[in-house]
């Protein structure tokens, strides 16, 4: 299956940590990637492999995965943070589908 | 500067075809995958096509496959999506983007690392 599922909303306290989290068959063969998306902006790689970071990503950013299941981890939530949040990966027809998306809100 | 630029949008009549292009500056396209991502409005990312450095093989979302090829010029460091029989449904924001792939701890990944502002697509009688 090449399907990929994300709760559509998620909401953290200001300062507080929030995993978000994406799941999916093809989970267990490749790595997610994930992206930042604010409103009117082109969607931001923030955490990409098992655990790696673009420069310029604050480290409170981080990822995990296990079995079918990959999520991203946010240490200590900035209002900056509040955007959509999408995985993505590549299936076993080389297509690379995204989840659905996530709505993180920083109260 | 790395930076992908798409241009060739615009508001087209349903059945009717459109080319868009995505211009490469500050590194050389031919050595990476290129992705071309859609987002409708209010919606989310759905991924489109790619084509990769090695074989030039490509890969397309069902709803797209048989309709939208992805071609790259590397001599214009330039990548292609020609879209024919066009939907109201294909009406979207086209991003491209710079794919990459790696092999870590047993498993392979892959990502897009460097994404264009995106050219808008309107399919409206």
């Amino acid at each position: 299956s090449s399907e990929l599922t994300q709760d559509p909303a998620v909401s953290v306290a200001l300062g507080q940590t929030v995993r978000i989290t994406c799941q999916g068959d093809s989970l267990r063969r490749y790595y997610a990637s994930w992206y930042q998306q604010k409103p009117g902006q082109a969607p931001v790689l923030v955490i990409f492999g098992k655990n790696n970071r673009p420069s310029g990503v604050p480290d409170r950013f981080s990822g995990s995965s296990s079995g079918d299941t990959t999520s991203l981890t946010i240490t200590g939530a900035q209002a900056e943070d509040e955007a959509d949040y999408y995985c993505n990966s590549r299936d076993n027809r080389g297509n690379h589908p995204f989840g659905g998306g996530t709505k993180l809100t920083v109260l | 500067q790395v930076q992908l630029v798409e241009s060739g949008g615009g508001v087209v009549q349903p059945g009717r075809s459109l080319r868009l292009s995505c211009e490469a500056s500050g590194f050389t396209l031919g050595s990476y995958g290129l992705h071309w991502v859609r987002q409708a409005p209010g919606k989310g990312l759905e991924w489109v096509a790619v084509i990769w450095y090695v074989g030039s093989n490509t890969y397309y979302a069902d709803s797209v496959k048989g309709r939208f090829s992805i071609s790259r010029d590397n001599s214009k460091n330039t990548a292609y999506l020609q879209m024919n029989s066009l939907r109201a449904e294909d009406t979207a924001i086209y991003h491209c983007a710079r794919g990459q792939s790696n092999y870590q701890s047993g498993d392979y990944y892959y990502f897009m690392d460097v994404w264009g502002k995106g050219t808008a697509v309107t399919v409206s009688s």
